[in-house]
Parts: C-alpha cells; sequence; structure tokens
C-alpha cells in the first residue's frame, strides 16, 4: 500500500493564480482531511470529507474548495492565491470508526505564494 | 472553540526520561491523540487516549485525566532519534474524528 500520496510536493505560485493539490489514498478510508501548518504552529483543519459527495468546513476553509467523487481522491483547490496562504498543506484519511481513530497523513505540499 | 497549551521547547539528555504536558478547554470532547513530526516530514500517530488513566507503547506513554482537562506524553529512554515536535490533539465530536491540534512542543535530545 502506498497509503496516502500528494501531489506536487513543492510549487510556487503567483498571487491570484488558482492550483489544485492532489490527494489520493489506497486504504479505503471513509474519512479524508485537509489541513495546512504554518511555520513552528500545529496543524489547521481546513476541510473534511466523511465520504464520496459529502464535504464540510473546518477551522479555516475560507480561500478553498474540495471536492470528493470517489472515496480514494480529495483535492484540494485554491482560487485566486494570497501570501496568506503559503504554507504546508497535509491530506490524511483515516477509518471511520474503531480503535485509535488514526490519522494517516501524507508527505504534504510545500506552497509558497509571492 | 478549543484551546490546547503544550509548552513550545523541551530539552532532554539522552537515555533520560522526559513529560511533554498538554492541558486542553474544549466544546466537546471525545479523546486525546498525540502525534510526532520530524522536521520536514508529515505527523506521525503515537497514542490515544479516551478513558483517563496511562497507555503504554514501548517506549513511550500517554497519560489522560478528563477531570482536569490535562494529558501528558511521556518518552523513555530517550534516542537521538526522537528529536522532533510532538503535538497533542483534541478529538472533537463532529463525527468524523476530526482533531484540534495543539501548536506542538519541540524536543531536543542532547548527547
Amino acid at each position: 500500500n502506498a497509503g496516502v500520496t500528494q501531489t506536487p510536493k513543492f510549487r510556487i505560485l503567483k498571487i491570484g493564480q488558482s492550483m489544485t493539490l492532489q490527494c489520493t489514498q489506497d486504504m479505503n478510508h471513509n474519512y479524508m482531511y485537509w489541513y495546512r501548518q504554518d511555520p513552528g504552529m500545529g496543524l489547521k483543519l481546513i476541510y473534511y470529507s466523511v465520504g464520496a459527495g459529502i464535504t464540510d468546513k473546518g477551522e479555516v476553509p475560507n480561500g478553498y474548495n474540495v471536492s470528493r467523487s470517489t472515496t480514494e481522491d480529495f483535492p484540494l483547490r485554491l482560487e485566486l492565491a494570497a501570501p496568506s496562504q503559503t504554507s504546508v498543506y497535509f491530506c490524511a484519511s483515516s477509518p471511520a470508526a474503531g480503535g485509535s481513530y488514526e490519522q494517516y497523513f501524507g508527505p504534504g505540499t510545500r506552497l509558497t505564494v509571492t | 472553540g478549543q484551546s490546547l497549551e503544550q509548552p513550545s521547547e523541551v530539552t532532554a539528555v539522552e537515555g533520560a526520561i522526559v513529560q511533554i504536558n498538554c492541558t486542553y478547554q474544549t466544546s466537546g470532547f471525545y479523546g486525546l491523540s498525540w502525534y510526532q513530526q520530524h522536521d520536514g516530514g508529515a505527523p506521525t500517530f503515537l497514542s490515544y487516549n479516551a478513558l483517563d488513566g496511562l497507555e503504554e507503547t514501548g517506549r513511550f506513554s500517554s497519560f489522560l485525566s478528563r477531570s482536569d482537562s490535562y494529558g501528558y506524553l511521556l518518552l523513555q529512554e530517550l534516542q537521538m532519534k526522537d528529536s522532533a515536535s510532538y503535538f497533542c490533539a483534541v478529538r472533537d465530536r463532529t463525527g468524523a474524528n476530526n482533531l484540534f491540534f495543539g501548536t506542538g512542543t519541540r524536543l531536543t535530545v542532547i548527547p
């Protein structure tokens, strides 16, 4: 199993550009999440999904959009990039119930907006 | 809303024991998780406490007191590779296993 994969690893955007961060998991997890992590800080939840076709806002959703058309994929869309969106973005997934409620994280995408 | 407090930095000697504390305030609480993150890496799961008491996994243990809104991560027999950031995170009541993370404690292990 590859686990959670994210592309690209790095990206530089100009102010006002748009892009999509890709996230795919092969563990058949129902729940998926997008976080951002600013330097020296904890992770903040942007959006989450409990299954295909179902998404909801997290703590910091402004400036982002998501979709979940399949169990495996959960892309994050940035429209009109701003310098405040410079961050490291992590995608994660978890099984729906039971156990330790562990979230499995992808390797992250480092985004710089200039 | 939720808030978590952790010390920002801790330094400990190789082979020693270190405790990283976490206090939380939350409007809904299911459990407390701990994650490790090495520089440039992704967070990885260490432990989860839903009930009061101590959970042990190898060299790492985690404790929770729900009445005190307090938990800690205990690392024993410290190794240089344990140098990393450690985050506590509250699992909330959204029904999606959502986590609210603290700002992290940077642990430096010295020889």
